[in-house]
């Protein structure tokens, strides 16, 4: 009954290389987000999505491409991997308008 | 640029002891300020949340203090458990639309200690 799930947990990849992350909630939420927490554990909005338009966009290297294919789902696509993307990613979802997010996993990324 | 503050960077308390986390922001659009618990390896959880109308807001072990003209706010924990060693996050939201953009703080590491 998992709320917010994310695949894959880890990624391990070379520089150069394009990746894709997944997530998906099962809450019913409007909205969704993904955030990058960086080595100093700080979180930082990248994206949010409502039933599939982009509203918030930040700014973000235009390598980073979230895709909504469904309002349930937000996925996040990097293109030519950088060491420095090297990061743990956070998705979280909300219903549309509230300040509550609820955040899954995280997917850890190490860029060798 | 930092909008939200938070202090301390860590903090050990004994069992028992009443951890204070300090939060400032500077936006005065942000209308929402949760807190976050994270352990090591697992992604952040709601912990309690206050509206800027509330001065205080008491759940469990864990209440907010707000105090809106200095644009601060703060978490205690009373009756502190090791269970309770995670590091918090402080945040703050406005609306962008149908979104709601969590700023947060730097996050303080909390240890409780027997």
């Amino acid at each position: 009954d998992t709320a917010v799930s994310q695949t894959p947990k880890y990624l391990v990849t070379q520089m150069g290389n394009d990746k894709s992350i997944k997530c998906e909630q099962n809450l019913g939420h409007d909205t969704m987000y993904w955030y990058k927490q960086d080595s100093k554990k700080f979180l930082k909005i990248m994206f949010s999505y409502n039933n599939k338009e982009l509203i918030i966009n930040e700014t973000v290297p235009n390598r980073f491409s979230p895709k909504s294919p469904d309002k349930a789902h937000l996925n996040l696509h990097i293109n030519s991997l950088e060491l420095g993307d090297s990061a743990v990613y956070f998705c979280a979802s909300s219903p549309a308008g509230a300040g509550t997010q609820y955040f899954g996993p995280g997917t850890r990324l190490l860029v060798l | 640029q930092q909008q939200v503050k938070q202090s301390p960077q860590s903090l050990i308390v004994q069992k028992g002891g009443i951890p204070i986390i300090n939060c400032a922001y500077e936006n005065t659009a942000f209308d929402y300020f949760p807190w976050y618990q994270q352990f090591p390896g697992k992604g952040p959880a709601l912990l309690i949340a206050i509206r800027p109308d509330v001065s205080e807001k008491k759940e469990g072990r864990f209440t907010i203090s707000f105090n809106k003209s200095a644009k601060q706010f703060s978490l205690h924990i009373m009756d502190s458990q090791p269970g309770d060693s995670a590091t918090y996050f402080c945040a703050a939201s406005d609306q962008t639309g149908t979104a709601s953009k969590l700023t947060f703080g730097t996050g303080t590491r909390l240890q409780v200690t027997l």
